[in-house]
């Protein structure tokens, strides 16, 4: 199973947009309403942002949404702030192959 | 505030075993093993059902690794066999939210280191 598509950075300045792509296969991605994002920063176990595609859990600012379309899930930003700088990896369910997850590469969100 | 507490962590040699434990009252809940080499990303390591009936691994782990779990003492484990040094990471347990829809309690983390 190959991990999952993202880009390695994106930016923004505080109060933009930003959003992250997430490139999986017919297989994984494009078969489930299963993807979900994580947020982590540096030293720190990873933080639950979105699960099931586009739910937020409770606690998890509405800047943050979710988002699919045939094989490529996306993760947006919006209102950009300073404590969003992070790593932040999608998710998604890799189907009856493993019965797992298969994570992305993982995408560096720097805020200017 | 629910959390997870992993530990057993520590330095083996090549070829060696290692049983990880975490303190986890989710008997209720899939749980999962998700690990991390220094410096890069996240990587699914093997998960299992709430009774223990089923379990899933991931490939590079399959045949050493085995994932089982002691819901009456509220813990789950992972133990690693035939360990490589490119098992070397920082090992986290998740609970699941709901089927496969993502892990919405992680533990702190434990750190296995495999060197000569």
């Amino acid at each position: 199973q190959s991990a999952l598509t993202q880009p390695a950075s994106v930016s923004g300045s505080p109060g933009q947009s930003v959003t992250i792509s997430c490139t999986g296969t017919s297989s994984d991605v494009g078969s489930y309403n299963l993807v979900s994002w994580y947020q982590q920063h540096p030293g720190k176990a990873p933080k639950l942002m979105i699960s099931e595609g586009s739910k937020r859990p409770s606690g998890v600012s509405s800047r943050f949404s979710g988002s699919k379309s045939g094989n490529t899930a996306s993760l947006t930003i919006s209102g950009l702030q300073a404590e969003d700088e992070a790593d932040y990896y999608c998710c998604s369910y890799a189907g009856s192959g493993t019965f797992g997850y298969v994570f992305g590469t993982g995408t560096k969100v720097t805020v200017l | 505030e629910v959390q997870l507490v992993e530990s057993g962590g520590g330095l083996v040699q090549p070829g060696g075993s290692l049983r990880l434990s975490c303190a986890a009252s989710f008997s209720s809940y899939w749980m999962n093993w998700v690990r991390q080499a220094p410096g890069k990303g996240l990587e699914w390591v093997a998960n299992i059902k709430e009774g223990g009936s089923e379990r899933y691994y991931a490939d590079s782990v399959k045949g050493r690794f085995t994932v089982s779990r002691d819901n009456a003492y509220n813990s789950l484990y992972l133990q690693m066999n035939s360990l490589r040094a490119d098992d070397t990471a920082v090992y986290y347990c998740a609970r699941e939210v709901a089927w496969r829809g993502g892990m919405d309690v992680w533990g702190q983390g434990t750190t296995v280191t495999v060197s000569s």
